[in-house]
């Protein structure tokens, strides 16, 4: 079992809906997770962070944290066409201090 | 503050010769990533350092593969007898230890524009 999994998509959706993207992790102990977009040919670059159980909202993005089921969420509202990336999930895992990445979700908004 | 610098952004070499990379962190952080990336994977974990200290380093990572930060704020990671597999981006990325708690807890991490290596 991998420590982070993400659907690696393609995931579609229609400019102005809602993007729904899911990760989930394996070590129960984990506490820092984060969501990081990466266009094409770039480097990450950090959308959002999340600690405790529940949702965080930043502008169009929700962050979800569930930690009982191991899971975290990023909601991307009214999405737009410059939306179009992979999403990356990080995860710390317990005992350390290293990020732990996800394959990454690649999502495309339709115009 | 810049944000976190790598050099070069494109190395091209031979199979066989040694490369080197170097990442200056954003400065007041202490803790600095060196991260692997090939196509359509996620970045993979290479080595880390809090300060001058070397922390982890990733059983995946062969003994071609060295990273030092002598002084605790710049960073090279060197690749010797490079192969056609070690092809990647290769990027660095720096976070502050001030604000978290005990291991487990991190603050984000905030990479630079990577190094992409092609080893023909």
């Amino acid at each position: 079992q991998k420590e982070v999994e993400q659907n690696s998509g393609p995931l579609s959706v229609p400019e102005g809906a809602i993007a729904s993207l899911n990760c989930t992790y394996s070590d129960r102990g984990s506490q820092s997770f984060f969501w990081y977009r990466q266009y094409s040919g770039k480097s990450p670059e950090l959308i959002m962070f999340i600690y405790s159980n529940g949702d965080k909202e930043d502008g169009r993005f929700t962050a979800q944290l569930n930690k009982a089921s191991q899971y975290v969420s990023l909601l991307i509202r009214d999405s737009q066409p410059s939306d179009s990336a992979t999403y990356l999930c990080a995860v710390i895992t317990s005992g350390t201090y290293k990020y732990i990445f996800g394959t990454g979700t690649r999502l495309k908004v339709l115009a | 503050d810049t944000g976190v610098s790598q050099d070069p952004r494109h190395k091209i070499t031979k199979r066989g010769q040694n490369v080197t990379f170097r990442c200056d962190p954003i400065s007041e952080h202490n803790r600095l990533y060196w991260y692997r990336q090939t196509l359509g994977q996620g970045p993979e974990f290479l080595t880390y350092f809090q300060n001058e200290a070397q922390l982890e380093k990733s059983r995946l990572l062969s003994d071609r593969f060295s990273a030092e930060r002598p002084k605790g704020s710049f960073s090279t990671l060197e690749i010797q007898r490079t192969e056609q597999g070690d092809s990647a981006m290769y990027l660095c990325a720096s976070s502050s230890s001030l604000r978290t708690g005990g291991p487990g807890m991190n603050t984000e991490a905030f990479f630079g524009q990577g190094t992409r290596l092609t080893v023909v």
